[in-house]
């Protein structure tokens, strides 16, 4: 099966813990995004890689870090520097040129 | 702030009718999508509307865009209670990259049976 996954679904922290999103696509995709969704909210851009081994913050990335060591993979620290961390979180991925996004299932993150 | 708002917030209406529901944005673009979102899940791409033009059907749904107004509008007809979901515009970074999104913050659909 071709897609994106996201693991894991629902992920439960301590304050004061760091905490990795893991999010892998087998679609050869370039460009992989993070976003935040918090309750009756859009979408907002963390993090986002155009090709492996670079990456640029988007509109929201303080507490937050992210690399990309290889084309399928594009894990998210949500380190304890992040105030208020509990959202759910979105992984995305698009082929070079275009500008339609393919997404994950999401994990949903909650701090204890 | 954001590129696209949708307009109305929510929307319920009863199966059979039609669904109808707007997005505004403010810079000029080259493309207009619009996503849906099930209850915690991710997001699906519906459909994608170029500036150059100012229609697209897919099915069921029916995308027009006016670039002179910077608006654009779903209409979901015939609605089923499957289609009760949130509905979201996105287009391209205003600052020219086509590798970034910006999204609304979208209209809830309930079609109730």
């Amino acid at each position: 099966d071709g897609g994106i996954t996201q693991s894991p679904k629902y992920l439960f922290r301590k304050e004061g813990q760091n905490v990795t999103l893991s999010c892998e696509q087998n679609l050869n995709h370039d460009a992989m995004y993070w976003y935040r969704q918090d309750p009756g909210q859009g979408l907002r851009l963390i993090y986002y890689s155009q090709i492996v081994n670079d990456f640029q913050k988007g509109d929201i990335a303080e507490g937050y870090s992210v690399s990309r060591e290889k084309k399928e993979s594009f894990p998210l620290t949500v380190t304890s520097a992040q105030k208020n961390p509990t959202a759910f979180y979105l992984c995305a991925s698009t082929p070079t040129s275009t500008d339609t996004q393919y997404f994950g299932p999401g994990t949903r993150l909650t701090v204890l | 702030s954001q590129q696209g708002e949708e307009d109305p917030q929510a929307l319920s209406i009863q199966e059979g009718e039609n669904a109808t529901m707007n997005c505004s944005y403010k810079t000029s673009i080259n493309n207009l999508q619009w996503y849906r979102q099930n209850s915690g899940r991710g997001l699906v791409h519906l459909i994608l509307i170029r500036s150059n033009e100012r229609e697209k059907h897919s099915g069921r749904l029916r995308v027009t865009l006016d670039t002179s107004k910077k608006s654009s509008s779903l209409l979901i007809t015939a609605s089923r209670a499957a289609d009760t979901a949130s509905y979201f515009c996105a287009t391209p970074n205003s600052g020219g990259s086509n590798y970034k999104l910006t999204f609304g913050k979208g209209t809830l659909l309930t079609v109730n049976p």
